[in-house]
């Protein structure tokens, strides 16, 4: 079964540090793009991020350049969001998502983790 | 960034009716390559995304048909020609023309 799996959620106080996991199976994992989503109670998707199959390419969204980095492992078929500086306004559940293979042309986000809860708050 | 505006909010319909949701974004969405990176979610309470519609009016693997996209440029359109039990949720376009990718407000589609 083609799955994402994120884990690694919890509380945090402002000023924290969290490191998500996004554990990957079912399919080829490093010839894949993978995104990182996230969604405040109650408001809408909002993108974060993404890698490249190598890991030698990566992109944020400003709210979270400078403080969040993505990275992988394709040996352990894995994505990592390390997540410093946290802020109220970081608390949200974040999913994994499958993002397409280089060449495609295919975009979308076809497959999605479950998501993992992050909150921050004193 | 690309600003993406979906209209209605909500939307109440009967099951067995048609409904029908708008998403406009602020700069057009076709990518050099000719491609229109635009893109249908739905989000059932409780559960993440699914992927509806690609590149525009291409629907996913396992979408009925009754869902189906249109649009260019800058609006975009998702119709479903008859609404079932399992359509209720909330309904996002999203565009991966340009970085960051964004998503529309969202649309709740309620039963009436």
């Amino acid at each position: 079964e083609v799955q994402l799996v994120e884990s690694g959620g919890g509380l945090v106080q402002p000023g924290g540090s969290l490191r998500l996991s996004c554990a990957a199976s079912g399919f080829s994992f490093s010839d894949y793009w993978i995104t990182w989503v996230r969604q405040a109670p109650g408001k809408g998707l909002e993108w974060v991020g993404n890698m490249n199959p190598d890991g030698s390419d990566k992109y944020y969204v400003d709210s979270v350049r400078g403080r969040f980095t993505i990275s992988r492992d394709n040996a352990e078929n894995s994505l990592y969001l390390q997540m410093n500086s946290l802020r109220d306004e970081d608390t949200a559940v974040y999913y994994c998502a499958r993002d397409g293979r280089p060449g495609s042309g295919f975009r979308a986000f076809d497959i999605w983790g479950q998501g993992t809860m992050v909150t921050v708050s004193s | 960034d690309i600003v993406m505006t979906q209209t209605p909010l909500s939307l109440s319909v009967t099951p067995g009716q048609p409904a029908s949701i708008s998403c406009k974004s602020s700069q057009s969405l076709l990518h050099g390559d000719g491609k229109t990176y635009l893109y249908w979610y739905l989000q059932r309470p409780g559960q993440p995304p699914q992927l509806l519609i690609y590149d525009v009016s291409n629907r996913f693997s396992g979408v009925p048909d009754r869902f189906s996209g249109s649009g260019s440029g800058t609006d975009f359109t998702l119709k479903i020609s008859r609404v079932e039990a399992e359509d209720f949720g909330v309904y996002y376009c999203m565009q991966s023309t340009q970085l960051p990718k964004t998503f529309g407000q969202g649309t709740k589609v309620e039963i009436k």
